[in-house]
């Protein structure tokens, strides 16, 4: 398996503002995803970053709404912009290891916005 | 498109008990199939996957076997314990979904003492 860490682990966030959320790795991975779990929910995956290609977002999620960047194997950020109270929510990245298509997620970021 | 139902939640058990958690699934081609836990607080764990009919994954002393016909991939476990208490997550992903994980809704479990 892999270390996986997040930052930050939990905000708290006024609406209109963003936060960047950076999900570090300590192997080098190709494809890495980012999760959205809503309170009492299940996780749904937001899109897939490749590294040296854009993301590819899922049906309802927008790169407007939510940029990412993967500038290499081992890094990648999600920017939650223009928040609302709707966005609460942890987000998790996860990358594939050992395969095939074995995922590990990490610690999460639990986002409140107020 | 691809789904996974989990049975309905929350369950409650005492320590030693027997657990079933059904999980079913709908999906195109062979999915690999996979049980994620989520303790209190904590990011979500793989538990055990199978990649094939009649696969069965295991871990921890829990077990999950991969069944085509009934597209089934139930969660069993003998005796729980107190420190099983957690959200437990059936998975599927297929492999022309490149890596999109397919969660069920998940199911708390409770052990009591």
């Amino acid at each position: 398996s892999a270390v996986i860490s997040q930052k930050p682990s939990r905000d708290i966030c006024q609406r209109g503002t963003s936060l960047t959320i950076q999900c570090q790795v300590d192997s080098q991975v190709t494809m890495m995803f980012w999760y959205r779990q809503q309170p009492g929910q299940s996780l749904t995956l937001i899109a897939t970053a490749n590294q040296g290609s854009e993301a590819t977002y899922e049906s309802g999620f927008v790169i407007d709404k939510f940029p990412i960047s993967r500038p290499n194997l081992t890094f990648s950020t999600l920017t939650v912009s223009n928040m609302s109270p709707e966005d609460s929510s942890i987000y998790l990245c996860s990358v594939e290891l050992a395969g095939p298509y074995e995922q590990y997620f990490g610690p999460g970021t639990r986002l409140t916005v107020t | 498109g691809d789904s996974v139902t989990q049975m309905e939640g929350p369950v409650t058990l005492s320590e030693e008990a027997f657990l079933t958690i059904n999980c079913t699934y709908t999906a195109t081609g062979y999915p690999s199939l996979f049980w994620y836990v989520q303790y209190p607080g904590e990011g979500l764990q793989l538990l055990l996957k199978a990649t094939k009919a009649d696969d069965k994954g295991s871990n921890k002393g829990f077990e999950a076997t991969y069944r085509k016909e009934t597209t089934s991939f139930h969660l069993e476990k003998g005796s729980v314990q107190v420190s099983d208490s957690a959200v437990y997550f059936c998975a599927l992903v297929r492999v022309t979904s490149y890596g999109k994980l397919t969660f069920g809704q998940g199911t708390i479990l409770t052990v009591h003492p």
